[in-house]
């Protein structure tokens, strides 16, 4: 189930910039913020951002998140192989009580 | 550094219950929600529910009929039941710490397999 809506792929040039999208509504992206995870295949997730733009410790500042109203977005410049990967965004939607996330971007990094 | 270390079994028959169990070392126990989420094979990432250290759950209403998260805060975990599996169940199945709906540290991952 994904509340969140994101784009399947996105595909950039390595060393350029990224940017990826999570549109939600006013019960959860536009209320809560939201975050952003990383995972590669056959791991678990990794915490990029949360609440909207605090970045936890040990993550690159090329990862930096924003949101505008019910968009929330990630920007990944530099881009970089190990930057190969799916991208998540999660938010608490109000209305539901519940944790929702989208169906997730997978970037190529050419 | 927190750390999540889970098990539980990895292949059930239809109808069975999926149990799982999470242990959390290092950190404050009490301070966060413990959630559970899973992740079918090729898929994204499903949010199964959540629970702090006194008992207070949220699950997700699609899961909810099916679903117990219970803790046990004297050994600080948390465990999942789901009961009446199906093949739809199948997935890796992730427990995690919880801020702000997102998890700031992941378990290893169980393959649970719901196969006759």
């Amino acid at each position: 189930q994904a509340g969140l809506t994101q784009p399947p792929s996105v595909s950039k040039g390595l060393r350029q910039t990224a940017t990826l999208t999570c549109t939600g509504n006013s019960n959860n992206v536009g209320n809560q913020g939201a975050a952003w995870l990383q995972q590669h295949q056959g791991h678990p997730p990794k915490l990029l951002s949360y609440r909207d733009n605090n970045r936890p410790s040990g993550i690159s500042e090329r990862f930096s998140a924003s949101r505008s109203g019910n968009t929330a977005s990630l920007t990944i410049t530099g881009l970089q192989p190990e930057d190969e990967a799916d991208y998540y965004c999660s938010a608490w939607d109000s209305s539901l009580s519940a944790w929702v996330f989208g169906g997730g971007t997978k970037l190529t990094v050419l | 550094q927190v750390q999540l270390q889970q098990w539980g079994a990895g292949l059930l028959k239809p109808s069975e219950t999926l149990s799982l169990t999470c242990a959390v070392y290092g950190g404050s126990f009490s301070d966060y929600y413990w959630s559970w989420i899973r992740q079918p094979p090729g898929k994204g990432l499903e949010w199964i529910g959540e629970i702090n250290h006194s008992g207070s759950t949220n699950y997700n209403p699609s899961l909810k009929s099916r679903v117990t998260i219970s803790v046990d805060s004297s050994k600080n975990q948390f465990s999942l039941k789901l009961s009446s599996v199906t093949a739809a169940d199948s997935a890796v199945y992730y427990c995690a710490r919880a801020v702000a709906a997102a998890g700031t540290d992941w378990g290893q991952g169980t393959l649970v397999t719901v196969s006759s």
